[in-house]
């Protein structure tokens, strides 16, 4: 069975800072991996998609990297902003077509 | 990138009703959809894996009879509460793939008086 870990549970930073969220699965045979923003009370923003082939991927100020034979993802938020405070998931595919397990998730809160 | 809508996006009711979920996939044909739900402050879980034409899949410790999911055409999959109690209050949501990549409806937020 496939478990997805997020570490840390909850982040504070200021304004302007550089951060890394963490990712961890114990079942590497997966053929992609998503992080998803979630807003309070909100349902979920697709940030990027990482399939298996690739070691990462950019879109603007976040990057995502997988390692798939370590069982790890990372993504890394440049310059941070305070709307960037919100829940972050991350998913991978768990055991079946489609379906996918979600991480614990980082609660991330940017101080202005 | 592809589209998948639900709706209500929001519903209160009282305890003992039952409440039906929409969740379209609109620019693409979807035969599995998946439901999620999310209690406070935690995250998805699986509850059960909708099939079009066929009955759906729950996972572990899903009431079948409690949570009914209905797929009856290629762009529409239904969960329905039924009899909700307070204890069914939460955000459920929706996905739908396409090719190997998953798009999530916008959720719905369930509120049992």
């Amino acid at each position: 069975k496939q478990e997805v870990t997020q570490i840390p549970a909850a982040l504070s930073v200021p304004e302007g800072e550089n951060l890394v969220l963490n990712c961890s699965f114990t079942d590497s045979a997966i053929y992609n991996l998503q992080w998803f923003r979630q807003d309070p009370g909100k349902g979920l923003t697709s940030l990027l998609l990482i399939q298996s082939s690739q070691r990462e991927q950019t879109s603007g100020r976040l990057n995502a990297s997988l390692d798939k034979s370590s069982g790890r993802s990372t993504l890394y938020i440049a310059a941070s902003q305070p709307g960037d405070s919100a829940t972050y998931l991350c998913a991978v595919p768990s055991g079946g077509y489609q379906k996918v397990t979600f991480g614990t998730g980082t609660k991330l809160q940017v101080i202005p | 990138g592809a589209v998948v809508s639900q709706h209500p996006s929001r519903v209160i009711c009282k305890s003992g009703t039952s409440v039906k979920i929409e969740c379209r996939s609109l620019d693409f044909q979807a035969t599995t959809m998946f439901w999620y739900r999310q209690f406070p402050k935690k995250s998805l879980m699986l509850m059960a894996t909708s099939n079009e034409g066929s009955k759906a899949t729950y996972e572990q410790g899903v009431e079948k009879d409690k949570f009914l999911i209905n797929h009856a055409s290629l762009t529409l999959s239904t969960l329905t509460v039924t009899s909700a109690h307070p204890e069914d209050s939460s955000f459920y949501i929706c996905s739908a793939g396409q090719g190997n990549e998953q798009f999530f409806g916008p959720g719905t937020r369930l509120t049992v008086l």
